[in-house]
């Protein structure tokens, strides 16, 4: 099992749909997990850190399942603008935080 | 700074020349990284620096592949002897460092071996 497993997608929406992307982790141990968002040709930005409880900010909300080892984004009411790889990431336990692992992304396309 | 800064943003180069890419890490973030992202594949860890120490080189591809920090702050990833499969982007990161692992990237070095 891969350490960081994203479906890759492509996933195509219209403008206003809601979409969801599942990732998978193998290390049962991982303790910080994030959403960053890459444009095509740019560098990553983080978009949200996903906490045990699950986040919310604005339309994205994220969730944590720690028995399945999987976490999620929503987003709703899908922008133009939102088009980017959404890519998960995940630190290792151990101690050695710093370390993250990313996935290879998921692809989003907006359409109007 | 701002953000984080590398230098160049492209560069272009012949099989088996050395070439430097520089990172400039935002002001006051004591945690710096390296990626390298090749066409449609995922990030791929390189090296952290915790100050000017680099306690994980694990990720370096080869030992034609080394970086440096210096004053806690610019580093400096060389490669020598380049090969066409070092052709990708490297992605510097900076974070506040501690258990802050929130990342701020520059836009990347684009490398091209001929």
């Amino acid at each position: 099992r891969k350490e960081v497993e994203q479906d890759p997608g492509p996933f195509n929406v219209p403008e206003g749909a809601t979409v969801a992307f599942n990732c998978t982790y193998s290390n049962s141990a991982s303790q910080s997990f994030f959403w960053y968002r890459q444009d095509c040709r740019k560098e990553p930005k983080l978009l949200m850190s996903v906490y045990s409880s699950g986040n919310e900010d604005g339309r994205f909300t994220a969730q944590l399942n720690r028995a399945s080892q999987y976490i999620s984004l929503l987003i709703r009411d899908s922008k133009l603008s939102d088009s980017a790889t959404y890519l998960c990431v995940v630190t290792p336990a151990g101690g050695s935080n710093y370390k993250l692992t990313f996935g290879k992304g998921t692809l989003l396309t907006v359409n109007p | 700074g701002a953000g984080v800064s590398q230098s160049p943003s492209n560069k272009v180069t012949e099989k088996g020349k050395d070439v430097e890419l520089r990172c400039d890490p935002i002001s006051g973030h004591t945690a710096l990284y390296w990626y390298r992202q090749s066409l449609g594949q995922g990030l791929e860890f390189l090296i952290y620096f915790q100050g000017n120490s680099a306690p994980d080189k694990s990720g370096l591809p080869s030992d034609r592949f080394s970086a440096e920090r210096t004053g806690g702050s610019v580093s400096t990833l060389t490669i020598q002897r380049t090969q066409q499969e070092d052709s990708a982007v490297y992605l510097c990161a900076s974070s506040l460092g501690g258990r802050d692992e929130k990342l701020f990237f520059g836009s990347g070095t684009q490398l091209s071996v001929l």
